[in-house]
């Protein structure tokens, strides 16, 4: 089946306690993209990658950390995490083209007290 | 500065009816156009797309219009299901200026049908 998985799921945390969320899709897609949604404000993009070791800033980067060192992995990782990083996290994947249909994963609610 | 606005944070339909919803855009560079419904718990599913060269695309019950002279676009879903009660996604795509293709998206329409 093609998907898209994230993990973990849940996550409840501490300020400042570095955590990753993986990401891995089994479509052979060369684009991967990490967003958040928060009330209000929709879909915002965080980073993404259009191919094994290359990846760029989206709109909201900051506190943020990715690699993509294989194509089908592209994690997430918040080395010191803060309240304001509470959010729904969602990773999406798709070919590189300019039609951009990506495929979402199941999201992850990242809560950092 | 907000690409993508979807100015109605909700509306309700009686199932049977039709849904119409809205969405503006402010950059005219952007290419393709898609819609995305999202139930609680899960990730965002691709609906339906329209490249910025065509008017009106049709899948099913699903039609989404395009007005590039407007920067407007607009899906229209007939008959409307109780099973389309969802929060509905316009994202714009385009050339990022770096090379690559971004979505951006709007903030979403919770659409609700009632039976």
């Amino acid at each position: 089946e093609a998907q898209v998985t994230q993990n973990p799921r849940y996550l409840i945390t501490v300020t400042g306690k570095k955590l990753t969320v993986t990401c891995s899709q089994n479509m052979n897609h060369e684009y991967m993209s990490w967003y958040r949604q928060d009330p209000g404000l929709g879909l915002r993009q965080i980073y993404y990658s259009m191919n094994v070791e290359v990846t760029d800033k989206g709109d909201v980067p900051e506190g943020y950390k990715v690699s993509r060192k294989e194509k089908r992995n592209f994690p997430l990782i918040l080395e010191s995490p803060s309240p304001n990083q509470t959010s729904l996290y969602f990773c999406a994947s798709s070919f590189y083209r300019d039609s951009n249909e990506q495929f979402f994963g199941p999201g992850t609610r990242l809560t950092v007290l | 500065d907000q690409q993508v606005k979807q100015n109605s944070p909700s509306l309700s339909v009686q199932e049977g009816r039709i849904s119409i919803l809205n969405c503006d855009y402010t950059n005219s560079m952007f290419d393709y156009f898609l819609w995305y419904k999202k139930y609680p718990a899960e990730g965002p599913t691709f609906l339906i797309s329209i490249s910025s060269i065509k008017d009106k695309n049709e899948d099913g019950r699903f039609t989404v219009f395009l007005n590039k002279s407007a920067k407007h676009l607009s899906l229209h879903i007939v008959p409307s299901q109780p099973g389309d009660s969802a929060v509905y996604f316009c994202a714009a795509s385009g050339n990022s200026g770096a090379g690559s293709y971004q979505l951006t998206f709007g903030k979403g329409t919770k659409l609700s049908v009632i039976p």
